[in-house]
């Protein structure tokens, strides 16, 4: 079983309509979680950072963490075809900073 | 400006040959990476480097070599490349700080080896 677990999708959406993407993970000594936003042949960028539970909004942006059923979500409220990128989303632990976990990533397409 | 870049871009090598491909962070972060990103393999780390002169190997090291004398830079030189090592090459750094395990990603460096 792989540490982290994300839908590779793809997801199509049409433009306006919000967007739920997930992982679910499974050391519960998981406590910084980040969203990351891949575009085409481009490095991963950082979209959202959260430790431990809860909520945080960025904008169109919420990452939402829910530590007890081990599950990360990320929603997108309006959305764009700019959003037309992969999602990852990764994760660690304190003093354990040589180890980033990833998720494979879900492909989003946002069509006009 | 501020950041972590990478260089080249793009590389094309021939089998056998030695290549390197460099990474630069303005950050002062202690921390910093290389991993690979591949088609149904995800993002992989190679290696690690927790701060100047000190590396430690990754998931998949092989026919991989780190060095880091200086902070700001993390070159990954590949020894005698083989065709298994064509893939994208991202390197990334990481402050060590509270709360603050943020990974941070260069453009990446597309290499393919002939």
């Amino acid at each position: 079983q792989k540490e982290v677990e994300q839908d590779p999708g793809p997801l199509s959406v049409p433009e306006g309509a919000i967007v739920s993407l997930n992982c679910t993970y499974s050391n519960s000594a998981f406590q910084y979680f980040m969203w990351y936003r891949q575009y085409s042949r481009k490095g991963p960028e950082l979209l959202m950072y959260t430790y431990s539970s809860g909520n945080k909004e960025d904008g169109r942006f919420t990452a939402q963490v829910d530590k007890s059923s081990k599950y990360i979500s990320l929603f997108i409220r309006d959305s764009q075809p700019s959003d037309s990128a992969t999602y990852l989303c990764a994760m660690t632990y304190g003093n354990n900073f040589n180890k980033f976990y990833f998720g494979s990533g879900t492909k989003l397409n946002v069509k006009p | 400006d501020a950041g972590i870049t990478q260089s080249p871009r793009y590389k094309i090598t021939e089998t056998g040959r030695q290549v390197t491909l460099m990474c630069h962070q303005t950050w002062s972060h202690s921390y910093m990476f290389w991993y690979r990103q591949d088609l149904g393999h995800g993002l992989r780390l190679i290696y690690y480097s927790a701060a100047a002169d000190i590396t430690d190997k990754g998931e998949v090291p092989d026919g991989y070599v780190v060095s880091r004398s200086k902070t700001e830079n993390f070159p990954l030189t590949l020894e005698s490349a083989t065709r298994s090592q064509t893939s994208v090459y991202f390197c990334a750094s990481s402050g060590l700080g509270a709360r603050d395990e943020k990974l941070f990603f260069g453009s990446g460096t597309q290499l393919s080896v002939l």
